[in-house]
């Protein structure tokens, strides 16, 4: 199994709601990331866990909150989101080479629409 | 962070004839460079990728060269194929790091 699943696949929601975006893998591998990506942009690097602690934090707003609850699962938690926060979500993971990256494998993103 | 460019950011080719995009990195501590291919509404997927205690890397009709001193990459497409047609992203990520920065991306297209 080689993939990274993502749901849901579209979210709308309105600034003053909560939701979630959960990502889920079963390769084994102790590096998950978020990326946020607008469009025609480059994935935009937001948080990495590894071993399940969080690792890098890219100045990323209080509004997005990250949780990773076991090696296989990540989330993101979304609180009074902004309409410049619509995009498109990417979840990745990647097996831990002594600290170096390695390959993403990536889900096929959630895309989220604040009104 | 990192601060990866990327050039150009569109390409367009006839189909046959071979693709070159470049791409510069500012960390010198870097020491992991890939490259992903996203088609249109799809997940970026490595394609290549090189340490930096090589200088070249081929895979088929693509390779990848790197040059340490000047710090840029680049990849080579030969033989393009309409199906080799998306955006492709260059990314470098720092030794003992677990991030991964992204150039701008270029968008290729093959023409038939």
């Amino acid at each position: 199994d080689t993939e990274v699943t993502q749901t849901p696949k579209h979210l709308v929601m309105g600034m003053t709601n909560k939701k979630s975006l959960k990502c889920e893998q079963h390769m084994g591998h102790r590096a998950m990331y978020w990326y946020k990506q607008k469009a025609k942009k480059p994935p935009e690097l937001m948080f990495v866990y590894s071993y399940e602690k969080l690792s890098i934090n890219e100045s990323v707003p209080s509004r997005f909150s990250p949780e990773c609850p076991n090696s296989s699962l990540l989330n993101l938690h979304l609180h009074a989101l902004q309409p410049e926060d619509s995009a498109l979500y990417l979840c990745a993971s990647s097996q831990q080479q002594g600290g170096n990256t390695g390959e993403l494998f990536f889900g096929e993103g959630s895309r989220l629409t604040v009104l | 962070g990192e601060n990866v460019e990327q050039h150009p950011s569109t390409l367009s080719v006839q189909e046959g004839d071979s693709a070159v995009i470049k791409c510069t990195y500012s960390d010198s501590a870097s020491n992991y460079f890939p490259w992903y291919k996203q088609e249109l509404g799809k997940r970026p997927q490595l394609i290549i990728d090189i340490r930096s205690n090589v200088g070249e890397k081929k895979d088929q009709r693509i390779a990848v060269t790197l040059n340490k001193t000047a710090k840029h990459f680049s990849l080579h497409i030969t033989e393009t194929q309409p199906e080799d047609s998306a955006v492709y992203f260059c990314a470098a990520s720092r030794a003992g790091a677990n991030n991964l920065f992204f150039g701008t991306g270029t968008r290729l297209t093959v023409i038939p």
